[in-house]
């Protein structure tokens, strides 16, 4: 199973909510990601975990928030977020060693009013 | 660090005629690439990938890719193409320091007409 599961499917919010993504997966992987896609664009990191810890933070606003609470689970708290931020946000996980394979989940469509 | 081009953004091919998508990398040492297919408002699928070995590349759906380090290029190709296989393809490298930071390219979007 290669599965990737990311819930809700897609969110609105007002720019004073606070709201979470959330990301999971079953396949044993160590390696968990969070990235940004605008429309037209390829996929942009944000976040890498690897064996639960944060590894990677690409700049991102701390209006984000990235928690990986265990190994199966990611998510991504959101907070006073501007309409820019409006975009698909993709999940993904892989084995934690070089070279290995991300598999992404669907993605959430996030609107930011 | 990495790079990635991809020179077409859009291709538009007939069903059943051939496809080539072509990918450039920039890397010093022997690259981890990918090809990754998105269909509207979806995440990206695995289409093949390549680390070392046998440079032409089998995957999914009756896509193939080679590696030409030569050419610093790792083009997806399919003999027939599909209706289905209308979407966004996007390559990536992955450097073997930090694999897991793949670098993707700007992505090439396939219509396929009938």
């Amino acid at each position: 199973d290669t599965e990737v599961t990311q819930t809700p499917k897609h969110l609105v919010m007002g720019m004073t909510n606070k709201k979470s993504l959330k990301c999971e997966q079953h396949m044993g992987h160590r390696a968990m990601y969070w990235y940004k896609q605008k429309a037209k664009k390829p996929p942009e990191l944000m976040f890498v975990y690897s064996y639960e810890k944060l590894s990677i933070n690409e700049s991102v606003p701390s209006r984000f928030s990235p928690e990986c609470p265990n190994s199966s689970l990611l998510n991504l708290h959101l907070h006073a977020l501007q309409p820019e931020d409006s975009a698909l946000y993709l999940c993904a996980s892989s084995q934690a060693a070089v070279g290995e394979t991300q598999y992404f989940g669907p993605g959430t469509r996030l609107l930011v009013l | 660090a990495q790079s990635v081009t991809q020179p077409d953004i859009h291709i538009t091919v007939s069903e059943g005629a051939s496809l080539e998508l072509r990918c450039n990398y920039s890397y010093g040492a022997t690259p981890y690439l990918f090809w990754y297919v998105q269909s509207p408002g979806q995440g990206l699928q695995l289409l093949l990938k390549y680390f070392s070995g046998d440079t032409l590349v089998q995957g999914i759906k009756g896509f193939e890719a080679e590696f030409k380090r030569s050419q610093s290029s790792f083009n997806l190709r399919k003999p027939s193409v599909h209706w289905s296989d209308a979407a966004e393809y996007f390559c990536a490298v992955g450097a073997a320091g930090s694999a897991r930071q793949l670098t993707f390219g700007s992505g090439t979007q396939l219509t396929v007409l009938p």
